[in-house]
């Protein structure tokens, strides 16, 4: 296993657009997390999966923003007529109950011009 | 919301020891203590965590008072590579963590 992969890394859209970014957990980690990280910020918890059930939404995360984890495995996050404020870096993160240690992707850099 | 303060920045001298601090001092009795770190252009990366103990891995040590309000991350000796932002976070489960902006830590030659 590779650790938590993300694509695209990069990803530059005009603003209107609908963007979906993809992240695969580690194998067998159930839990699955989504954060926003904009220049010198620390990441904004967006929304949490436990297996497919998404169990908790930030209100950062408005109605343009949806994200879906079917069969509980891999997930993605949409964004929908993007804006210049969504430009950030989009990070997924994973882990098991059993460990306290949550493993990040590189995420994905999103430019909206 | 449980919160944690910390100093914005830091900086320290090659492999001299490092000790990062954070104040939570509204943290409940069954908050985790955790700290991750950030490298330039990375995700964050795991470093330690603890609940009442003093902790001890590989990468750092966690110092958590005894009153628990406050706790310090300690680097024994910082190399260049330690570069990072580094964040304190309670947390119950992962599912809930919370970041906040960090310390920037600069490490001299």
């Amino acid at each position: 296993d590779t650790g938590v992969s993300q694509d695209p890394r990069h990803k530059i859209t005009k603003r209107g657009q609908n963007v979906t970014f993809r992240c695969d957990p580690i194998s067998e980690h159930n839990r699955l997390y989504w954060y926003r990280q904009t220049l010198g910020q620390g990441p904004e918890f967006l929304t949490y999966f436990q297996n497919e059930a998404q169990l908790e939404k930030s209100r950062l995360l408005s109605d343009r923003f949806s994200a879906e984890r079917p069969k509980g495995s891999f997930s993605t996050l949409e964004i929908q007529r993007t804006e210049q404020g969504d430009s950030a870096m989009y990070l997924c993160a994973s882990s098991t109950p059993s460990i306290a240690e949550a493993f990040f992707g590189q995420g994905t850099r999103l430019t909206v011009v | 919301d449980a919160k944690t303060t910390q100093p914005n920045s830091m900086e320290s001298n090659e492999e001299e020891p490092v000790h990062l601090p954070c104040n939570h001092s509204t943290i409940s009795g069954t908050d985790y203590i955790h700290w991750y770190r950030q490298l330039p252009s990375q995700g964050p990366e795991y470093v330690i965590h603890g609940l009442t103990s003093n902790v001890n891995n590989r990468m750092a040590s966690l110092a958590i008072a005894e009153d628990r309000k406050s706790s310090t991350l300690i680097l024994h000796r910082a190399t260049l590579r330690d570069a990072a932002v580094y964040y304190c976070i309670l947390s119950v489960n992962n599912n809930d963590m919370r970041f906040g902006a960090g310390t920037r830590l600069t490490v001299k030659p």
